[in-house]
């Protein structure tokens, strides 16, 4: 089945630096790839995603691209802020049945003001 | 729109009994449903994907007599945690799915705290 892995477990950035999260996949049949943040105790928020046949998708701070043939894709924060520490994931989805998720085992990020 | 819910957002139960857990599409109809386990600081780890109307699919090493999910409606999904142990003291997360939209996005409800005392 498909595995996803996901680094660095943390990282620690001055605030106003940029963040670099990625994660690489196993499955080359997997098309849907969703960054979720998630803080303590809550529901993990999806912040940007990521379809197979887009090579980088862009949201204010928040960019992603996909490498197909590498088979790894990567979350970039710009212009970091407090508020942008918590623990991120990303995920992929295989196109075939329920079209599940399969997780990466997430990354600690915070921001030192 | 798409809003999961979850209930309850917390619970304690003693060892040996059993606790039910309910997620619900409130603005939308979800085919189906999907149940994750996060242990602390652990990622989320899917345990069975629920259809409504048919049984569950479980993830290689999730016990189906244990963890039993029905989906009746296409808007309400339950997890039953039965014979409960401290070990399955979680943070239990269900999502799901518009499937009459063109979106892959799940949507996931705000967790439910399980103890086991």
């Amino acid at each position: 089945g498909e595995n996803v892995e996901q680094h660095p477990s943390t990282l620690s950035v001055q605030e106003g630096d940029s963040a670099v999260i990625k994660c690489t996949y196993s499955d080359s049949a997997s098309n849907y790839f969703p960054w979720y943040k998630q803080e303590l105790g809550k529901r993990p928020q999806l912040i940007i995603d990521i379809r197979s046949n887009v090579g980088e998708k862009k949201d204010q701070r928040i960019a992603v691209t996909l490498n197909k043939t590498a088979k790894h894709f990567s979350l970039h924060i710009t212009e970091t802020q407090p508020e942008d520490s918590a623990v991120y994931f990303c995920a992929a989805s295989i196109d075939r049945g329920a079209q599940k998720l399969v997780f990466g085992q997430g990354t600690r990020l915070t921001i030192n003001p | 729109g798409a809003v999961v819910s979850q209930h309850p957002s917390w619970v304690i139960c003693k060892s040996g009994t059993s606790v039910k857990i309910e997620c619900r599409s409130l603005d939308f109809q979800a085919t189906t449903m999907f149940w994750y386990r996060q242990f602390p600081k652990q990622s989320l780890m899917l345990m069975a994907t629920s259809n409504e109307g048919s049984k569950a699919t479980y993830e290689q090493g999730v016990e189906k007599d244990k963890f039993l999910i029905n989906h009746a409606s296409l808007t309400l999904s339950t997890l039953t945690v039965t014979s409960a142990h401290p070990e399955d003291s979680s943070f239990y997360i269900c999502s799901a799915r518009d499937f009459q939209g063109s979106s892959y996005e799940q949507y996931f409800g705000p967790g439910t705290r399980l103890t086991v005392t």
